[in-house]
C-alpha cells in the first residue's frame, strides 16, 4: 500500500525567513504525481504546488519550491520569504496514475506551520 | 474562476438519521471525489466517481454510504444512518482527468452527529 509520511507535526518560522517542510512516500509505482496542499483555518484545501514524477526538474511556484528526490522518495516543500498568510496546515499528497478511472489522493498527516511576526 | 461548491457548510444531525451532502463540481470536470477529515486528523479518501459509476472506494465507504450524480451537475454523498464517528469535515473534489489530474476542492461540509 502507498503511504505518505510527514514527520514534522508543527513548525514555526519568522516572517520573511525560509522554511522547509518534509515529506516522504512509499510506492512501487513509477508513474505518479506529488502535491502540496495548504489548509488555512477556513479549512479550504488549496493547491500549492504539483510535481510530476517523470520530471527531473523541481517545480516552483513563486515563493514555493520543492526538492524532489525520486530515488529517496522524498518531496520537501520550501517556502521562501514567509508571510503571515502562509500560516496553515500543509498536507503532502501522492497520486498513483496507474489506476484508470480514479486519481485519488493519499494524504500525509500534515504539518502545522505558524509564521511569526 | 470556476469552483466546487458544497452545501450546507455545517449540518447537525441526530444519530441514526440520514444526511445528504451536496456538491456542484466544476462543469467540465469528469472525475468526482469525496474525502473526509476527522477533526485534527488527515484527509482520507472515501470514493471516486467517473462515467456515472463508482471507480474506487475506500474501506471507510461501507454500505451506509452512497453517492449519486442525479442530474448531471450535482454530486451527492448520502449517509443512511449516521453514527457519532461520522462527525467530520467532508470535502467534495473534482478533476478534469488525464493530464489534468489535480483536484479542486470545495470548502467542505462540517457534519456533526449528536
Amino acid at each position: 500500500a502507498q503511504t505518505v509520511t510527514q514527520s514534522q507535526p508543527e513548525m514555526s518560522v519568522q516572517e520573511a525567513e525560509t522554511v522547509t517542510l518534509s515529506c516522504t512516500y512509499d510506492t512501487s509505482e513509477s508513474n505518479y504525481y506529488l502535491f502540496w496542499y495548504k489548509q488555512p483555518p477556513s479549512r479550504q484545501m488549496i493547491l500549492v504546488i504539483r510535481q510530476e514524477a517523470y520530471k527531473q526538474q523541481n517545480a516552483t511556484e513563486n515563493r514555493f519550491s520543492v526538492n524532489f528526490q525520486k530515488a529517496a522518495k522524498s518531496f520537501s516543500l520550501k517556502i521562501s520569504d514567509s508571510q503571515l498568510g502562509d500560516t496553515a496546515m500543509y498536507f503532502c499528497a501522492f497520486m498513483d496514475l496507474s489506476m484508470p478511472g480514479t486519481y485519488k489522493y493519499i494524504f500525509g498527516t500534515g504539518t502545522r506551520l505558524k509564521v511569526l511576526a | 474562476e470556476p469552483e466546487v461548491t458544497q452545501t450546507p457548510s455545517h449540518q447537525v444531525t441526530q444519530m441514526g438519521q440520514e444526511v445528504i451532502l451536496r456538491c456542484v463540481p466544476i462543469s467540465n470536470h469528469l472525475y468526482f471525489y469525496w474525502y473526509r477529515q476527522i477533526l485534527g486528523q488527515k484527509v482520507e479518501f472515501l470514493v471516486s466517481f467517473y462515467n456515472n459509476e463508482i471507480s474506487e472506494k475506500s474501506e471507510i465507504f461501507d454500505d451506509q454510504f452512497s453517492v449519486e450524480r442525479p442530474d448531471g451537475s450535482n454530486f451527492t454523498l448520502k449517509i443512511r444512518s449516521t453514527k457519532l464517528e461520522d462527525s467530520a469535515m467532508y470535502f467534495c473534489a473534482s478533476s478534469r482527468g488525464i493530464m489534468n489530474t489535480e483536484a479542486f476542492f470545495g470548502q467542505g461540509t462540517r457534519l456533526t452527529v449528536v
